[in-house]
């Protein structure tokens, strides 16, 4: 099992670009989580996805997110346009089906490292 | 509203000395516990959880932690630190009530880093 997958590990762009992160979540898992990792802030849950559909996006900053997933492989996160408070560390998290979660935790993903100049 | 605090940002002990990491929560009702650590550069890792019962939780790694309703505690204990245990620490709470059978709702504390001398 290859755990969940993040890509780019870091993405470094300017003021004003469009970003997107990419997750996979492990084969199998129904729920897939954002969440973001500041210094200040800490880690914030900024959506969550069950069976593809977005079940609490109440953790989104701005209008300038959006999430989608379109497949049981695969989300992404974008941010358009970006700006320098949105540096930060962004980690993609999943679980397994709810019948089973309750002894299973949450997997997380290594991260993308933002940062917007 | 939940919250999570780790009052220690930062703690540095000596290879082979025990370990308290402290957590408290606010929550008004019978919250489900999480301690997760997270190595440089990588995701976070369950270490343990409570849901219910035995309030002396065992995890992975050698690490335990005990459930105190009256403190509104769940502190990360260790009896003999390894150098590997250098990390981040983190406390999370989920809202039992809206567990959703998931553990992503959860409200993470702020971390304590940990250093280990040799």
């Amino acid at each position: 099992d290859a755990g969940v997958i993040q890509s780019p590990r870091h993405e470094v762009t300017e003021m004003g670009q469009e970003v997107t992160l990419r997750c996979k979540p492990i084969s199998g898992h129904d729920y897939l989580f954002w969440y973001r990792q500041t210094m200040m802030r800490g880690l914030e849950l900024l959506i969550y996805f069950n069976n593809n559909v977005p079940i609490d996006d109440s953790g989104m900053p701005e209008d300038r997110f959006s999430a989608k997933m379109p497949n049981a492989s695969f989300s992404t996160l974008k941010i358009q346009p970006s700006e320098p408070r949105d540096s930060a560390v962004y980690f993609c998290a999943s679980s397994l089906p709810p019948q089973s979660s309750y002894n299973s935790p949450l997997h997380f993903g290594n991260g993308t490292r933002l940062t917007v100049t | 509203a939940q919250s999570v605090t780790q009052p220690d940002i930062h703690i540095t002990v000596s290879e082979g000395a025990s370990l308290e990491l402290r957590c408290n929560y606010s929550y008004g009702a019978t919250p489900y516990l999480f301690w997760y650590v997270q190595s440089p550069g990588q995701g976070l890792q369950l270490l343990l959880k409570y849901f219910s019962g035995d309030t002396l939780v065992q995890g992975i790694k050698g690490f335990e932690a005990e459930f105190k309703r009256s403190q509104s505690s769940f502190n990360l204990r260790k009896p003999s630190v390894h150098w590997s245990d250098a990390a981040e620490y983190f406390c999370a709470v989920s809202d039992q009530r809206n567990y959703g059978g998931s553990q992503g709702n959860l409200i993470f504390g702020k971390g304590t880093k940990l250093s280990v001398k040799p």
